[in-house]
């Protein structure tokens, strides 16, 4: 069974604080990462698609590692902001064409 | 159309009624997903069409379940005698061309709420 393992489940941060958080997915047979973000009352939007090792994607004050040896990749959100407030939901690739979604990590940004 | 339509945007539902939920995803997207999210769990896989190649059924929870795709098109989610647990946010994505160089295209998602 694929497993994509993200933590911490949820974050309390203060406006103008930075964070970052993990996901964690099989190492072996490496496709591609992708990362949403997915805020109340909307629906999941792609983020980034991260398809190398030591890739790293930037989309304003977001950001994203990866780690294909490993398997871990790290989202890091720079002077948080209420509108950050989301669930960030990573996704690995299973075999038979279909993304797995990990739990996702609820961020509450505080002003 | 410009993003993923998926109606109703709520539903309720008595237990033991069917119901269908539609979607109509991004045209020229040829990949389309199905996925759920009931309280307090992650999103669940349902079920994924490609093309016109066979679906991937294998998220479907029972045989109450089950969907179909018109071509490229709009997709129908069907629950037969709906049970409470069937209570979630369904929510609808098209990709591309199912490679995963490409990140999904969501829909608004249907809540039903089975009482």
């Amino acid at each position: 069974i694929l497993n994509v393992e993200q933590s911490p489940q949820s974050l309390h941060v203060q406006e103008g604080d930075s964070t970052n958080f993990t996901c964690s997915f099989p190492s072996s047979n490496f496709y591609a990462l992708h990362w949403y973000r997915w805020e109340t009352a909307k629906s999941p939007e792609a983020l980034f698609v991260m398809t190398l090792n030591g890739d790293e994607k930037k989309k304003g004050r977001i950001s994203a590692t990866l780690n294909t040896k490993e398997g871990y990749s790290y989202l890091y959100i720079k002077g948080s902001q209420p509108e950050d407030s989301a669930t960030y939901l990573c996704a690995f690739p299973s075999n038979t064409g279909k993304l797995i979604f990990g739990q996702g990590t609820t961020l509450q940004v505080k002003p | 159309g410009a993003g993923v339509s998926q109606s109703p945007s709520n539903k309720v539902t008595e237990k033991g009624k069917d119901v269908e939920l539609r979607c109509d995803p991004i045209s020229g997207h040829t990949a389309l997903y199905w996925y759920r999210q009931r309280l307090g769990q992650g999103l669940e896989f349902l079920i994924y069409f490609q093309g016109n190649s066979a679906p991937d059924k294998s998220g479907l929870p029972s045989d109450r379940f089950s969907a179909e795709r018109t071509g490229e098109s709009v997709s129908t989610l069907t629950i037969q005698r709906t049970q409470q647990e069937d209570s979630a946010v369904y929510l609808c994505a098209s990709s591309l061309d199912g490679r995963f160089n490409y990140g999904y295209t969501f829909g608004s998602g249907t809540r039903l709420t089975v009482v």
